[in-house]
């Protein structure tokens, strides 16, 4: 069945440092792919997407890339800020079905 | 629009101890989904809706578990009788009707559940 699995965290990095989740996935087919994110205290948001191979979701300076010939998302940001400390979701959906498939969840800490 | 509305925020409640947790989705919306989320497991779909019906209950952890959908614009959540191990946040969701692509998820802020 369709799987998604995430980077273990946390991932601690210093602000306007480089960041990288990894997402990797395992499904048939072409998939839609999700990166949502959990302030704390808060419910998860959707943070990108992207719906087809080679598309690039990007948001509030993220980005991701649909590769289908490595099944992978990774989440990247070229400078962090404190603000973007949270827990990270990738998730899978399918086309006209109704559930998405979500990993475990990485939790990123920036430091002043 | 207000978005997911959750209630509860916090429940405390000892072991033995019937809860209620309530969840009004999005106007319009005609999905709405129940995920429980701890640190060991994640996060997890429990039950989701469709036009009020049951579609999936198979992530229910056990018969202690009972969700309703009385109508479009409420749900609850039971657990019956609670135990520690029920210990969690609990979130719901709800998408609108499908139709092209996959729909985004819009999350409450979830009911953190302590069971004494």
């Amino acid at each position: 069945g369709d799987s998604v699995t995430q980077m273990e965290g946390p991932v601690t990095l210093s602000e306007e440092a480089f960041l990288t989740i990894n997402c990797t996935y395992t499904a048939t087919g072409y998939p839609s792919l999700f990166w949502y994110v959990q302030y704390p205290g808060e419910g998860l948001q959707l943070l990108l997407k992207a719906t087809k191979a080679d598309d690039k979701g990007s948001n509030k300076g993220f980005e991701a890339t649909y590769r289908k010939e490595t099944t992978s998302f990774h989440l990247e940001k070229g400078s962090v800020q404190v603000s973007d400390s949270a827990v990270y979701f990738c998730a899978l959906g399918r086309y006209n079905t109704d559930k998405l498939i979500f990993g475990t969840g990485t939790r990123l800490q920036v430091f002043p | 629009d207000a978005g997911v509305i959750q209630s509860p925020r916090h429940e405390v409640t000892e072991m033995g101890q019937e809860v209620t947790l309530r969840c009004k989705p999005i106007s319009g919306h005609d999905y709405l989904f129940w995920y429980r989320q701890t640190m060991m497991r994640g996060l997890e779909l429990l039950i989701y809706f469709n036009n009020n019906v049951p579609i999936d209950d198979s992530g229910m952890p056990e018969d202690r578990f009972s969700a309703k959908m009385p109508n479009a614009s409420f749900s609850t959540l039971k657990i019956q009788p609670s135990e520690p191990r029920d210990s969690a946040v609990y979130f719901c969701a709800s998408i609108p009707r499908l139709g092209a692509g996959v729909s985004e998820q819009f999350f409450g802020p979830g009911t953190r559940l302590t069971v004494l």
